[in-house]
């Protein structure tokens, strides 16, 4: 069935470090994959995103790449900041509007 | 610029009783998803209703049901609480139907069930 896991589930950095967060899933049928950032008590913001035609997709300090062939996808955050503390959480669209999580990474940044 | 809102905010309810959320969509958005998320999870897909219709349905019970109004509002019941139904419930719209479409996250219910 539909399933994606991500690693790891907490990530310390300090400050301006580079910050990456890998998910793998099990339906090679998915083709859309967004990422999702949680800050306490708020709602999940979608970041970024990347459509199965599209190896690498760049926002400023945000990065998603993505390996149809050994499927996996991941996030790279580069120059940390504080404010990049939350949860993140990877996904994979399942059908209609349907998003599968991952179960989330708890990243850190220390200034 | 008027994003996705749930109301209400906050719900305490005890075992047993019944609750309804709500959910207004992003403006010109049709499609409207329910997500439970426990503490210290990922979102939990529940429905998903696009021009009124329920287009998919997530693994929960039939306690469970939504509903979607012209307006595109929705809404979403849960009938005979249970302690484990203490969860954030969000609302997540998106401009169509499809796997591939944006979907954004209204701030969520939290409800708590005693």
């Amino acid at each position: 069935g539909e399933n994606v896991e991500q690693h790891p589930s907490t990530l310390s950095v300090q400050e301006g470090d580079s910050a990456v967060i890998k998910c793998t899933y099990s339906d090679s049928a998915s083709n859309y994959f967004p990422w999702y950032k949680q800050e306490l008590g708020k709602r999940p913001q979608l970041i970024i995103d990347i459509r199965s035609n599209v190896g690498e997709k760049k926002d400023q300090r945000i990065a998603v790449t993505l390996n149809k062939t050994a499927k996996h996808f991941s996030l790279h955050i580069t120059e940390t900041q504080p404010e990049d503390s939350a949860v993140y959480f990877c996904a994979i669209g399942g059908g209609y509007n349907k998003l599968i999580f991952g179960a989330g990474t708890r990243l850190a940044v220390h200034p | 610029d008027a994003g996705v809102t749930q109301s209400p905010t906050h719900l305490i309810k005890t075992r047993g009783q019944h609750v309804t959320l709500r959910c207004s969509p992003i403006s010109g958005h049709k499609s409207v998803s329910w997500y439970q998320q426990v503490l210290g999870q990922g979102p939990q897909f529940i429905f998903q209703y696009y021009e009124k219709e329920e287009r998919g349905r997530g693994n929960f019970p039939d306690r469970f049901s939504a509903r979607q109004f012209p307006n595109y509002s929705s809404e979403l019941n849960v009938n005979a609480l249970l302690l484990g139904d203490s969860a954030l419930y969000l609302c997540a719209s998106s401009w169509a139907q499809g796997s591939s479409y944006e979907q954004y996250f209204g701030p969520g219910t939290r409800l708590t069930v005693t």
